[in-house]
């Protein structure tokens, strides 16, 4: 079964304390790892799509990586209003349709 | 702001009320998606619609009932609905189903079922 996991379910940082957050995936046919930011009371908003093993992105303070087997987005530096919600999910192919498996989130708290 | 728009983004039901949600999204996207989002769960795909065509439902209950009648506008029509649908539910859109697709989500409708 494709299944796609977070860890951790919660993580609190200072301001300036730099850290990663971990995606492992099982998802047979991958196309495509997502990286997807939510604010309470919002909607995901998309930051990063990684395609193939060793690939790197960056946005300020983020860079998203991929392995194999996992992805991590690292914060370097992260200020207060990085908090948020930090989604992952691996993009399947059907042939008809355009799926996205996602896990259940890291909540990150940065605190000034 | 992603272009894409719910509406109502709060709404309270009964068991046996009907109501239907929203979205409409303002990026020229052909696919659109419902998800649901529950506390500590997962978004779980609910239905896909791609050029106002349905491709995809997720043994979705009967009593979520999808209506697409053009590529920017989307509706879930809910009817007897149980305690347990409360939720987030999210609207999404993609330039089409391929596989290098972004989805792009609204803000969601915070369900909630008494």
């Amino acid at each position: 079964e494709d299944q796609v996991t977070q860890s951790p379910e919660a993580l609190r940082l200072q301001e300036g304390e730099s850290s990663s957050l971990n995606c492992s995936y099982t998802v047979s046919g991958l196309r495509g790892l997502f990286w997807y930011r939510q604010d309470p009371g919002k909607g995901p908003e998309f930051l990063f799509t990684l395609y193939s093993a060793g690939e790197e992105k960056e946005k300020e303070r983020l860079k998203a990586t991929l392995t194999k087997k996992e992805s991590f987005l690292h914060i370097t530096a992260p200020k207060p209003e990085d908090s948020a919600t930090y989604l992952c999910a691996g993009g399947v192919y059907g042939g008809a349709t355009n799926k996205l498996i996602f896990g259940t989130g890291t909540l990150l708290a940065v605190q000034p | 702001e992603t272009g894409v728009t719910q509406t109502p983004r709060h709404l309270v039901m009964g068991m046996t009320n009907k109501k239907s949600l929203k979205c409409e999204q303002h990026l020229g996207h052909n696919a659109m998606y419902w998800y649901k989002q529950s506390a500590k769960k997962p978004l779980e795909l609910m239905f896909v619609y791609n050029f106002k065509e349905q491709t995809e439902n997720n043994s979705v209950p009967s009593r979520f009932s999808p209506e697409c009648p053009n590529s920017s506008h989307l509706f879930l029509h809910l009817h007897t609905l149980q305690p347990e649908d409360s939720a987030l539910y999210l609207c999404a859109s993609s330039q089409g189903l391929a596989e290098y697709n972004e989805q792009f989500f609204g803000p969601g409708t915070r369900l909630t079922v008494l």
